[in-house]
């Protein structure tokens, strides 16, 4: 198993530019889950899938947009940049039961100029 | 809204020692779940242990284990016999009965050899 994959690793920007950062895992896991981490603040919930066709904003959802059309596969897009955005994105996963443990992806680093 | 505070942004341990990093949380859930997570410089989020909190007993994890006090809402992480490995930012984590986890701000170890 690949287990949580994301890409890309970096990526930089300009203002108002639009782009999509991968998210993909190979457990089947249900629910599905994208942070962002900012220096001092620790990682704060984006938006949030519990299976696919389903998503729901988590604590900071401005300026960013998901679907999840696969099990597999949740994307996160920013649909015009901003320097706010820089920042480091974790994607993740976990199957359904309460008990279970989120697994992270190794986060893509992205930089808004 | 319902937070985790770690109170301690750094701190350092003389290899081979003893070292308790802190975090109390809010919650107005009966049952929920805790983590530690440990971040090292590639920035890979690793689980370093968990904690049921139907369960009294506390976790542990080898080298690791934690102090939980369901009425004082506090969980604190112990580890014994630091090694230089250990050295990276550490992340406590509650989940309640939702699908998301909420991070504390970290707390940055430094092991000293």
């Amino acid at each position: 198993n690949a287990g949580v994959t994301q890409t890309p690793k970096f990526q930089v920007l300009k203002t108002g530019q639009s782009m999509t950062l991968q998210c993909a895992q190979d457990m089947n896991h249900e629910y599905m889950s994208w942070y962002r981490q900012d220096p001092g603040m620790g990682l704060r919930l984006i938006h949030y899938s519990v299976g696919a066709g389903i998503t729901d904003q988590g604590e900071v959802p401005n300026g960013y947009n998901v679907s999840r059309s696969t099990t597999e596969d949740f994307p996160l897009r920013l649909l015009s940049a901003a320097p706010s955005q820089t920042s480091v994105y974790f994607c993740a996963s976990r199957p359904r039961g309460t008990q279970e443990t989120q697994y992270f992806g190794p986060g893509t680093r992205l930089l808004v100029l | 809204a319902q937070t985790v505070t770690q109170s301690q942004p750094e701190m350092s341990v003389q290899e081979a020692e003893t070292v308790t990093l802190s975090c109390t949380y809010d919650t107005s859930e009966s049952n929920y779940y805790l983590f530690w997570y440990k971040q090292p410089p590639s920035r890979q989020m690793i689980l370093v242990i968990r904690q049921e909190a139907y369960k009294q007993q506390n976790a542990t994890e080898n080298r690791f284990s934690v102090n939980f006090q369901k009425a004082a809402k506090s969980f604190s992480l112990k580890i014994s016999d630091s090694q230089l490995g250990d050295t990276a930012m550490y992340f406590c984590a509650r989940r309640a009965g939702s699908y998301q986890l909420t991070f504390g701000k970290g707390t940055k170890l430094s092991v000293i050899p």
